[in-house]
């Protein structure tokens, strides 16, 4: 199937600092990526839908400030979490899907964000 | 909320099918039925997906029930390293509407 790599896998970081996560398609292009979170032993949860060129759409009780969304090329979206506090601590996952045809979602390996 | 309910739990033993039971009652008529699993601390991985019709591919197959209220995903022949959580999911095909929302799973162990 298609790849999805996001970058970091892991990362700690301190209070307050920021931090960005990446989400490439290899393979193919992605019109429409998806960020979402999951906590120890819980589902995922949908964060926000990122479409290329125009701003993200947010999930009820995500706060867009916090975690900034760029989806600026057909092969890259980003997450950016913004003066992180312990609470942000979680398993943040990216999927996307091929712009090319309606397909299934691919999604990266995650990435285990610990604020220390 | 998530639009499907699946056991919680469930046991296999190596070699046997795995059968993974999913109701999805009030599934709309432009909506698939998608089947993930994750694997501890890894995301998701696509296994198969389908509309009406039976689908079959080397991972597994997908058997839809007529009024499409139910679905069962099969894996012929489990091994240990298929011991996950799966994920039965309903959504539209594709695009920015396609996004998958997740419930519970149920968590197949696989056993020697």
């Amino acid at each position: 199937g298609a790849v999805v790599s996001q970058h970091p896998s892991r990362v700690i970081c301190k209070s307050g600092t920021s931090v960005k996560i990446e989400c490439r398609s290899l393979d193919f292009q992605a019109t429409t990526m998806f960020w979402y979170r999951q906590f120890p032993k819980k589902s995922l949860m949908l964060m926000a839908t990122s479409n290329e060129g125009s701003k993200a759409t947010y999930e009820q009780g995500v706060e867009k400030d916090k975690f900034l969304i760029n989806h600026a090329s057909l092969t890259l979206s980003t997450l950016t979490v913004t003066s992180a506090h312990p609470e942000d601590s979680s398993f943040y996952i990216c999927s996307a899907r091929d712009a090319q045809g309606a397909t299934e979602a691919f999604f990266g390996q995650g990435t285990r964000l610990t604020v220390v | 909320d998530a639009k499907t309910t699946q056991p919680p739990s469930m046991d296999c033993a190596e070699g046997r099918a795995a059968n993974l039971p999913c109701n999805h009652s009030t599934i709309s008529g432009n909506e698939y039925v998608y089947w993930y699993r994750q694997i501890h601390s890894q995301g998701p991985q696509y296994i198969i997906h389908g509309l009406k019709n039976n689908e079959t591919n080397e991972m597994a197959s997908l058997i839809i029930t007529e009024d499409r209220k139910s679905s069962t995903l099969i894996l012929p022949h489990a091994t240990l390293r298929d011991t996950a959580v799966y994920y039965c999911i309903v959504s539209v095909y594709g695009g920015s509407q396609g996004n998958l929302i997740f419930g519970k799973g149920t968590k197949l162990s696989v056993k020697p």
